[in-house]
């Protein structure tokens, strides 16, 4: 049991480069979550998907795009990017949205550590 | 939107007793946790309250009163393993959903 993985683990990015964060979770979680996190800062919703073929936007979500593949699955996506996206960033899972009277535990990856030059 | 404020940094010694406090603000509140994270690593969940009152977990105990818009992390019998940074989150309504909002993080040091 894995519990979160992310890949990759680090990159260096041109500005304008693109690239996809991927994210995958094996603990049978319906919701899904990309953060950022910068020195300083608290964790900063990018966006969630509640369930699978949902997504929805959250905090910060300019400049980026995701896909829930499957269950299992969630990609972040930088199309065009900017040093000011220089982050690290986490994916998160839970057992079920934040809907609903019952707190859900989100767990964490390990996240992905970006610079974009 | 949401807001929440936690100080910065809290010092103490192995052994003692902290308390690390978060204020918050935010439009239909649905509860407030805790989350540890230690350098270079994940947040890891600590505890979540959704009523007012004392929650206790081992060591660690989480405190909240809603009509102060106010909570509380408790940490006792410090260990060098608990320097850590500490974050409090809420979930505030947003768009029809309640989506966590996190505080900046308080930066716990213990020394020996």
């Amino acid at each position: 049991n894995a519990g979160v993985t992310q890949t990759p683990k680090f990159q260096v990015l041109k500005t304008g480069q693109s690239m996809t964060l991927q994210c995958a979770q094996d603990m049978n979680h319906n919701s899904m979550y990309w953060y950022r996190q910068d020195p300083g800062m608290g964790l900063r919703l990018i966006y969630y998907s509640a369930s699978e073929g949902t997504t929805d936007k959250g905090e910060v979500p300019n400049g980026y795009n995701v896909s829930r593949l499957n269950k299992r699955e969630f990609s972040l996506r930088l199309e065009s990017a900017a040093p000011s996206q220089t982050s690290v960033y986490f994916c998160a899972s839970s057992e079920a949205g934040f809907q609903g009277g019952n707190y859900n535990e989100q767990f964490f990856g390990p996240g992905t550590r970006l610079t974009v030059l | 939107g949401q807001s929440l404020e936690q100080p910065s940094e809290v010092t103490a010694v192995e052994g003692a007793i902290v308390q690390i406090n978060c204020t918050y603000q935010t439009s239909g509140f649905y509860g407030l946790s805790w989350y540890q994270q230690h350098d270079g690593g994940a947040p890891t969940f600590l505890s979540y309250n959704a009523l007012d009152g004392l929650e206790e977990t081992g060591r660690f105990s989480s405190f909240l009163s809603r009509s102060d818009s106010y909570g509380y992390l408790l940490l006792q019998e410090l260990q060098m393993k608990d320097s850590a940074s500490y974050f409090c989150a809420v979930r505030g309504l947003s768009g029809g959903s309640y989506i966590p909002t996190f505080g900046r993080g308080t930066s716990l040091i213990v020394h020996p």
